[in-house]
């Protein structure tokens, strides 16, 4: 059974500061690999989606990678702003998207 | 462009009712979910479908019923409405295995 884990938990940087988030998944084979934002009270917005063939997504100042043998992907925030305040979850499929498992997610603060 | 469209978004429940979520995508997606998402916690599956006619558990079936007779509509059943299904959840919808998954804005349950 694929267990995804998000640590930390929640994570407060100033404003500027670049960071970067961490997923571990126990099970290699995955199909694909999201990142997704939440907002309070609001619905997931993916970010960047990641195949298991790939090693890196771009979009913008953010920047997911993937590493299949190890068990994790990262997502690298530049340049941070307050705006990019929200949850961020990742989660892996392992095939055809039928039962992709989340984490829980990582609370981002960014303070002005 | 809608997307994928929750109703109701918020509800309140007395124990032992029973209740129909409604989620409708204008996608022309194949693959429709509902999640469940708790306090803290990671979202979990709780039914999917790859197409109209078609449906299988995910991690969290019991107390839910779905179908799915058209492409767009993909309706949860609450019956027998206990506590434990106090929680946030979400309908989401995507284009078979590669395309990243798009997300309702949830509709949360209380259960009393």
């Amino acid at each position: 059974k694929q267990e995804v884990t998000q640590i930390p938990a929640a994570l407060s940087v100033p404003e500027g500061e670049n960071l970067v988030l961490n997923c571990s998944f126990t099970d290699s084979a995955i199909y694909n690999l999201q990142w997704f934002r939440q907002d309070p009270g609001k619905g997931l917005t993916s970010l960047l989606l990641i195949q298991s063939s790939q090693r890196e997504q771009t979009s913008g100042r953010l920047n997911a990678s993937l590493d299949k043998s190890s068990g994790r992907s990262t997502l690298y925030i530049a340049a941070s702003q307050p705006g990019d305040s929200a949850t961020y979850l990742c989660a892996a499929a392992p095939h055809n998207n039928n039962d992709m498992r989340f984490g829980a997610g990582t609370r981002l603060t960014v303070k002005p | 462009n809608a997307g994928v469209t929750q109703t109701p978004k918020f509800r309140i429940l007395k124990i032992g009712q029973s209740m129909t979520l409604q989620c409708t995508q204008d996608m022309n997606h194949n693959y429709m979910y509902w999640y469940r998402q708790d306090p803290g916690m990671g979202l979990k599956l709780i039914y999917y479908s790859v197409g109209a006619g078609i449906t299988d558990k995910g991690e969290v079936p019991n107390g839910y019923n779905v179908s799915r007779s058209t492409t767009e509509d993909f309706p949860l059943r609450l019956e027998l409405a206990a506590p434990s299904q106090t929680s946030v959840y979400f309908c989401a919808s995507t284009y078979g295995g590669l395309s990243e998954a798009f997300f309702g804005q949830g509709t949360r349950l209380t259960v009393v």
